[in-house]
């Protein structure tokens, strides 16, 4: 179980240009999260994947915002004509819903978050 | 609207002692509840959960308490050691949800 690997693990950017991290899950978690955490905050969620499908966006993930799971397996996530106020931590996460289950209790899964400044 | 709160920002506590964090949350359809640590530059890693039909659960120096009539939970860590400084977050999943709210965390300090 190598766990949930995001890159890169910092960006620093101008406003104005675009980026795009990636998250990589537990081999065989079937689904993806995208938070975004700022300072004295928690985790707060941008959108979620059940395999290749993205089935939850936030209101929080702006058209600049896209993310993509073609192949059901890694993540990215793309912001588009970056601003200061995107300056965050932008965190992955994964865990497993077994066959039909619409719903299911198990924890998600981490990883160490791309920490992107917008100067 | 904070629909999970974490009241208290910071918590000291004594080497072998307990540390008692609480959290309130509004939203009467959440049924599941999990506790995160966090270290700095660290992503969040989970602890212990527990569901709405039960309220208690105990692992290790890990005990949730779930009180749904007040719409709260507490971790009790005993006893207590350096290690478990961190950042700690409760956060709720509503019933047949997929999402996580989190509160805002309560920072730990546990002096030897």
């Amino acid at each position: 179980d190598t766990g949930v690997s995001q890159d890169p693990r910092h960006k620093i950017t101008k406003r104005g240009q675009n980026v795009t991290f990636r998250c990589d899950p537990i081999s065989e978690h079937n689904r993806l999260y995208w938070y975004r955490q700022t300072l004295g905050q928690g985790p707060e969620f941008l959108t979620y994947f059940q395999n290749e499908a993205q089935l939850e966006k936030s209101r929080l993930l702006s058209d600049r915002f896209s993310a993509e799971r073609p192949k059901g397996s890694f993540s990215t996530l793309e912001i588009q004509r970056t601003e200061q106020g995107d300056s965050a931590m932008y965190l992955c996460a994964s865990s497993f819903l077994p066959g039909q289950a619409f719903s299911y209790n198990s924890p998600l899964h981490f990883g160490n978050g791309t920490r992107l400044t917008v100067t | 609207d904070q629909q999970v709160k974490q009241n208290s920002p910071s918590l000291s506590v004594q080497e072998g002692r307990i540390s008692i964090l609480n959290c309130d949350y509004t939203n009467s359809m959440f049924d599941y509840f999990l506790w995160y640590k966090k270290y700095p530059a660290e992503g969040p890693t989970f602890l212990i959960s527990i569901s709405s039909i039960k309220d208690k659960n105990e692992d290790g120096r890990f005990t949730v308490f779930l009180n749904k009539s007040a719409k709260h939970l507490s971790l009790h860590i005993v006893p207590s050691q350096p290690g478990d400084s961190a950042v700690y977050f409760c956060a709720a999943r509503k019933a047949a949800g997929n999402k996580l709210t989190f509160g805002g965390g309560t920072r730990v300090l546990v002096k030897p």
